[in-house]
């Protein structure tokens, strides 16, 4: 099976820096791969999808890139709502995994 | 609108059974994918399975194969327990596989306690 690794796995920033998530794949080359935030209390919520495509109402200052088994997202000047948990999310095969989380909180 | 709505929260002692539902609306029910997600206590995402409504095709996560039952009908997706341990005590979530690869809607989230 693919094996999904973030990191960092925690970070701490301020608002307006600029944040990126790395995430790697063990194997191979998924088929797709996908970003969601989660809050607190709340079920997750899909940020990009396809590596670098934004989901409808999700903000600009959100990218993504990647290709291989090393992806990347970005927040280009993190605002306060933007503090939570992000998780990658690739499929390959006919299976789903998702990365172990990073979690982003206030400096 | 697209929604996912989640059958309420369930508290269970080790050995009971369990059944929790997910209710699919404003789509075509059983023409999109539906995962289960299990996310333990203060710990990540971890993909279930994936149920095709329209003919119950069905894929296990290995890590969950013969553990859990996913099932559906023309509304609703199931994910069912035969005898609960106080190690299946998390959050589950339904979700809607977009026409990629990925989960576009998400339910509320069911919470599954089990403690004797």
């Amino acid at each position: 099976d693919i094996q999904m690794t973030q990191s960092p796995s925690s970070l701490s920033a301020s608002v307006g820096d600029r944040v990126t998530i790395t995430c790697r794949a063990s194997q191979g080359s998924p088929n797709s791969l996908t970003w969601y935030q989660q809050k607190p209390g709340k079920a997750p919520k899909v940020l990009l999808y396809a590596t670098s495509r934004l989901e409808s109402g999700v903000p600009s200052r959100f990218s993504g890139s990647g290709s291989g088994t090393d992806y990347t997202l970005t927040i280009s000047s993190l605002q306060p709502e933007d503090f939570a948990t992000y998780y990658c999310q690739q499929y390959y095969s006919t299976r789903f995994t998702f990365g172990p989380g990073t979690k982003v909180e206030i400096k | 609108e697209v929604q996912l709505v989640q059958s309420g929260a369930e508290m269970k002692k080790p050995g009971d059974s369990l059944k929790i539902s997910c209710k699919g609306s404003g789509y075509t029910f059983t023409t999109y994918w539906i995962g289960w997600v299990r996310q333990m206590p203060g710990k990540g995402l971890e993909w279930m399975g994936v149920i095709y409504p329209g003919d119950s095709d069905t894929r296990y996560s290995p890590s969950f194969q013969g553990q859990v039952t996913i099932s559906a009908d023309k509304s609703t997706t199931y994910l069912q327990w035969s005898s609960l341990k106080a190690s299946d005590t998390a959050m589950y979530y339904c979700a809607r596989r977009s026409s990629g690869d990925y989960f576009e809607y998400w339910g509320q989230g069911t919470l599954v306690t089990v403690s004797s």
